[in-house]
């Protein structure tokens, strides 16, 4: 099991532009989680998916922020028009059993 | 809501001392709490759970529900403890972690 997968890992964005960050889930597993970390802070909850559907986003930003885990491919965090405070490592993990949560490598996302 | 404190951003102790990462947290309900470590260059991972009550590695951690405290200790430090250690909270039905600021632990010989 090659464990839970985030590409890019290091992905540059000049303000405005769009930023994709991917995550696949370690097989079998059917829950996946998006974390933000900003500098010198703790990793910070975003949403929580099952395939197809969006369970919790109570940690999302109301705007320019969206999270999908289409049936088929992996789970994407899609961050419109980049600003600076977007800058942050984002960390993705996934579970079997919403309790054991393992995680990816990570995003760095630079806005430049 | 919940909230996780660890009061310490760095614990720096001597090869052999005894060493206890600090954790409290605030939730009404009965939570799940977790340790998770980072070492350099690698990914998080699980450290010990306080459901399971394991000895992980020569560290453990007990739930005080009176202090709504779950320190993490190990009687004897080893250099390759040298990480991040992040204390986290799951706030029932298994979903989202709730996570403390984390400590950087650094075990010198």
């Amino acid at each position: 099991n090659a464990g839970v997968m985030q590409n890019p890992r290091h992905l540059v964005r000049r303000r405005g532009q769009e930023a994709r960050l991917r995550c696949s889930p370690m097989k079998g597993h059917s829950h996946v989680y998006w974390y933000r970390q900003l500098p010198e802070e703790g990793l910070k909850f975003m949403v929580y998916l099952q395939k197809e559907n969006i369970i919790d986003e109570s940690g999302m930003p109301k705007e320019r922020f969206s999270a999908e885990f289409p049936k088929e491919g992996p789970s994407i965090l899609r961050i419109q028009q980049v600003v600076r405070g977007d800058s942050a490592a984002y960390f993705c993990a996934s579970s079997s059993d919403r309790v054991e949560q393992y995680f990816g490598p990570g995003t760095r996302l630079t806005v430049t | 809501a919940q909230r996780v404190t660890q009061p310490e951003k760095l614990l720096s102790v001597f090869k052999g001392a005894p060493v206890e990462l600090k954790c409290n947290y605030s939730y009404s309900g009965s939570p799940e709490l977790f340790w998770y470590v980072q070492y350099s260059r690698q990914r998080l991972q699980l450290l010990l759970r306080h459901i399971s009550r394991e000895s992980i590695k020569g560290f453990t951690a007990d739930l005080n529900k009176g202090e709504t405290s779950f320190h993490l200790k190990k009687p004897f430090a080893q250099e390759e403890d040298s990480a991040m250690y992040y204390c986290a909270l799951s706030a029932g039905g298994g979903n989202m972690l709730t996570f403390g600021g984390g400590t950087r632990l650094m075990v010198k010989p």
